[in-house]
């Protein structure tokens, strides 16, 4: 009964390349995020979708894509892969609260990303 | 700009030992608080939040935390740890107007035997 699942864990791919993670919550929850972890642990939220509509999109180049297919569903999706794409990304959930907050936010277990 | 400060980044403490782990933010207004935990190559995991009334704030496995407004601060104490607590500890804080949530840069905490 997870609550946050993301695939794959671990990505291990070649610069240059295409990838997706997927995310996936049964909290049902209406809003999702996606965080990057570098590799000094620094988490830094990158997007967030409030029932498939984008709320936040931070500073990230544009070949980071987040798609919501629905609102329990967010993947992300990176074109042509740099080397200072590796680190963790960590998806999560919550739910809205009251106008334009939010409750807590309960995190995935992560998907290592490493880029060669 | 909003920010969470956490001026500790490296801890070292014996077992039953007391801790207190400091945690900051910049923002004025409103702000519900977190306290989140990552165990070694696991996902953050919720300790306690604090979205209003009793600033005194107790969380899983014997933590709690103290929000003073007066100085914007949300530190996180134990009475007595345990080797088992060794990981990395994270502040957050986001407005209550906001989906935004910033995390503080950590603070690895290692509980030697």
């Amino acid at each position: 009964d997870t609550a946050v699942s993301q695939t794959p864990k671990y990505l291990v791919t070649q610069m240059g390349n295409d990838k997706s993670i997927k995310c996936e919550q049964n909290l049902g929850h209406d809003t999702m995020y996606w965080y990057k972890q570098d590799s000094k642990k620094f988490l830094k939220i990158m997007f967030s979708y409030n029932n498939k509509e984008l709320i936040i999109n931070e500073t990230v180049p544009n070949r980071f894509s987040p798609k919501s297919p629905d609102k329990a569903h967010l993947n992300l999706h990176i074109n042509s892969l740099e080397l200072g794409d590796s680190a963790v990304y960590f998806c999560a959930s919550s739910q809205k609260q009251g106008r334009g907050s939010t409750d807590t936010q309960y995190f995935g277990p992560g998907t290592r990303l490493t880029v060669l | 700009a909003q920010s969470v400060s956490q001026h500790n980044h490296h801890v070292i403490l014996s077992e039953a030992a007391s801790l207190e782990l400091g945690c900051n933010y910049s923002y004025g207004g409103t702000v519900n608080l977190f306290w989140y935990v990552q165990y070694p190559g696991q996902h953050l995991q919720l300790l306690l939040k604090y979205f209003s009334g009793d600033p005194l704030v107790k969380g899983i496995k014997g933590f709690e935390a103290e929000f003073i407004k007066s100085k914007f601060s949300f530190n996180l104490r134990k009475p007595s740890v345990q080797w088992s607590d060794t990981a990395e500890y994270f502040c957050a804080v986001n407005r209550k107007s906001s989906y935004k949530l910033i995390f503080g840069s950590g603070t690895r905490l290692l509980v030697r035997p």
